[in-house]
Formats: structure tokens, sequence, C-alpha cells
């Protein structure tokens, strides 16, 4: 099993460019999501999806669009780039959304906004 | 809402010290509660959960309903400990109850 995974690892984008992070699981998990990870801050939900078909918003969703069309996939969208969005994105994946369920994450993208 | 505080940024002990990461929540229901570990260069894994009252590489946590708790111990420190620990906490009536929220991190160095 590859786990998560998720492209590009770096990514430099111009203020106002859009662009999509990809992210894949082959662990037939349920539930998946988006953080962003930024110093200080800890480790912030932008969306969730518990199933294909299937989003809803996180802690920090606005500029940012999800979709889940198959259970494997769940790539995030930046519709128009700014630089308050430069961070580490993690997806993670889990059987569940509910419980005890442990999430697994990828190894994240670094993207840079100037 | 759901809220996890993790007071220290910081953690810095001495190798065969005894070591405790400070983890409080806030909830009003019955909480689901994780500590999570990013080591340099890996991925964010899971460390351990409540539920299953286990010990993981020496670490315990024990979850405090009164005092809203969830620290987590190591009676004696390793080097290879140094890491960013993330508590979690999931929960909540309805839709909440997919969300998993993370603390901001503690980050502890073990110096030899």
């Amino acid at each position: 099993n590859a786990g998560v995974t998720q492209t590009p690892k770096f990514q430099v984008l111009k203020t106002g460019q859009s662009m999509t992070l990809q992210c894949a699981q082959d662990m037939n998990h349920e539930y998946m999501s988006w953080y962003r990870q930024d110093p200080g801050m800890g480790l912030r939900l932008i969306h969730y999806s518990v199933g294909a078909g299937i989003t809803d918003q996180g802690e920090v969703p606005n500029g940012y669009n999800v979709s889940r069309s198959t259970t494997e996939d769940f790539p995030l969208r930046l519709l128009s780039a700014a630089p308050s969005q430069t961070s580490v994105y993690f997806c993670a994946s889990s059987l569940s959304g509910y419980g005890i369920y442990e999430q697994y994450f990828g190894p994240g993208t670094r993207l840079t906004v100037t | 809402a759901q809220r996890v505080t993790q007071p220290e940024k910081l953690l810095s002990v001495f190798k065969g010290a005894p070591v405790e990461l400070k983890c409080n929540y806030s909830y009003s229901g019955s909480p689901e509660l994780f500590w999570y570990v990013q080591y340099s260069r890996q991925r964010l894994q899971l460390l351990l959960r409540h539920i299953s009252r286990e010990s993981i590489k020496g670490f315990t946590a024990d979850l405090n309903k009164g005092e809203t708790s969830f620290h987590l111990k190591k009676p004696f420190a390793q080097e290879e400990d140094s890491a960013m620990y993330y508590c979690a906490l999931r929960g909540g009536g309805g839709g909440s109850n997919y969300k998993l929220t993370f603390g901001k991190g503690t980050l502890l160095t073990v110096n030899p």
C-alpha cells in the first residue's frame, strides 16, 4: 500500500494564480480531509469528506474548494492564491470519520504564494 | 465548540528525565482524544488514543474528565522522543462528529 500520497511536494505560486493539490489513498477509506499547518497555529481543518460525493467545510474553508468524485481522490483547489495561503498542506484519511479511527497523513505539500 | 489547548509551545528536558506534555480540552460531550507525533522529516502519525489505554514507546496518557485534560507522560525521556506533539479531539453532535480538532502543538527537545 502506498497509503496517502500528495502531489506536488513543493509549489510556488504568484498571487491570483489557481492550482490543485492532489491527494490519493489506496486504503479504501471513507473519510478524507485537508489541513493546513502554520507555525504556532497547529493543524487547522480546511475541508473534509465522509464519502464519495459528500464534502463539508472545516475551520478555515475560505479560498479553497474540494470535490470527491471517487473514494480514492480528494483534490484541494486554490481558486485565486493569496500570500495568506502560504502554508504546508496535509491530506489525511481514515476508515471512518467517527470516533476512534486513526487518521493517516500524507507527506505534505509546501506552498509559497508570492 | 470543541477546543484543544496545549499551553507549552516548547519543552526541553534532559535524557532520562520525566516528561509531561499538557493538553486541556473544551467539549461538552464524551470526547475521543488522541496524541499525534511528527518526527523530523516524517509524516504526522498517531501515537496513542485514550480509548486504547495503551503505552506506546513508553508514553501514556490518561483522560481526566474532571479536569478536562489528557496529558502525555513518559517517565524517562530519550533523545529519539524529540518531535512535535499534537493533542487532538474528535467529538460533538451531528456534523462535528467528523471534525478532528488539533492543538497548536508542543515541540519537545530531549537533550543528551
